[in-house]
């Protein structure tokens, strides 16, 4: 069975402190991973899709990496407005559907 | 930009009563979804379809049922709803079955129901 584990559950940074965050994955034949940003009361935004190992994309402070069994989304010097929760969900081959992990709530102080 | 739009942001409901959600893309999306969310529980996908008319049920589709008429429109139905469906409901499209697994699926703004 699919499954994704995202960490932490919860991120608290000061605005300009660099980290990271987590998603580990197990599925059977990778067709894409895909990370959205929500915002509390709104649906997730959708942010990136790596297809394969050693994919890089970026967009504005945030860079999503991906290797065989874990994606990591880096955050570059943050600020207060990148606060949301992050959310990391898998395709495998032959599903017809996404699975989400549980999603890290990232909170950036001024 | 895809726009997917969902008919109400907040919904409040008697138990008992029959509830439609209604969710439209402008996108020509062959794919559409329901999804709720819990905390805790994360996203729950409730059904898809692929195609109109065509419908398949997610992880938890009891007490639910859906309808696709018309491409651009997919609707969630609570027959006789309960309070333990209060939750938010999400609607999402992506682009084509036949793009496989490499299709982003887009979020609407989400419907709060509540159940009393």
């Amino acid at each position: 069975e699919d499954q994704v584990t995202q960490s932490p559950e919860a991120l608290r940074l000061q605005e300009g402190e660099s980290s990271s965050l987590n998603c580990s994955y197990t599925v059977s034949g990778l067709r894409g991973l895909f990370w959205y940003r929500q915002d509390p009361g709104k649906g997730p935004e959708f942010l990136f899709t790596l297809y394969s190992a050693g994919e890089e994309k970026e967009k504005e402070r945030l860079k999503a990496t991906l290797t065989k069994k874990e994606s990591f989304l880096h955050i570059t010097a943050p600020k207060p407005e990148d606060s949301a929760t992050y959310l990391c969900a898998v395709r495998g081959w032959g599903a017809q559907k996404l699975v989400f992990g549980q999603g890290t709530r990232l909170t950036i102080n001024p | 930009d895809v726009k997917v739009t969902q008919s109400s942001r907040y919904l409040v409901k008697r138990t008992g009563e029959k509830v439609f959600l209604e969710c439209v893309q402008d996108m020509d999306h062959e794919n559409m979804f329901w999804y709720r969310q819990d905390p805790g529980l994360g996203l729950r996908l409730i059904y898809f379809s692929y195609d109109v008319k065509m419908k398949e049920k997610g992880d938890i589709p009891e007490g639910y049922s859906v309808s696709r008429e018309k491409k651009e429109r997919f609707s969630l139905i609570l027959e006789s709803a309960s309070t333990n469906q209060t939750s938010m409901y999400l609607c999402a499209s992506s682009l084509s079955r036949l793009a496989g697994g490499r299709s982003e699926q887009f979020f609407g703004p989400g419907t709060r129901l509540t159940v009393l």
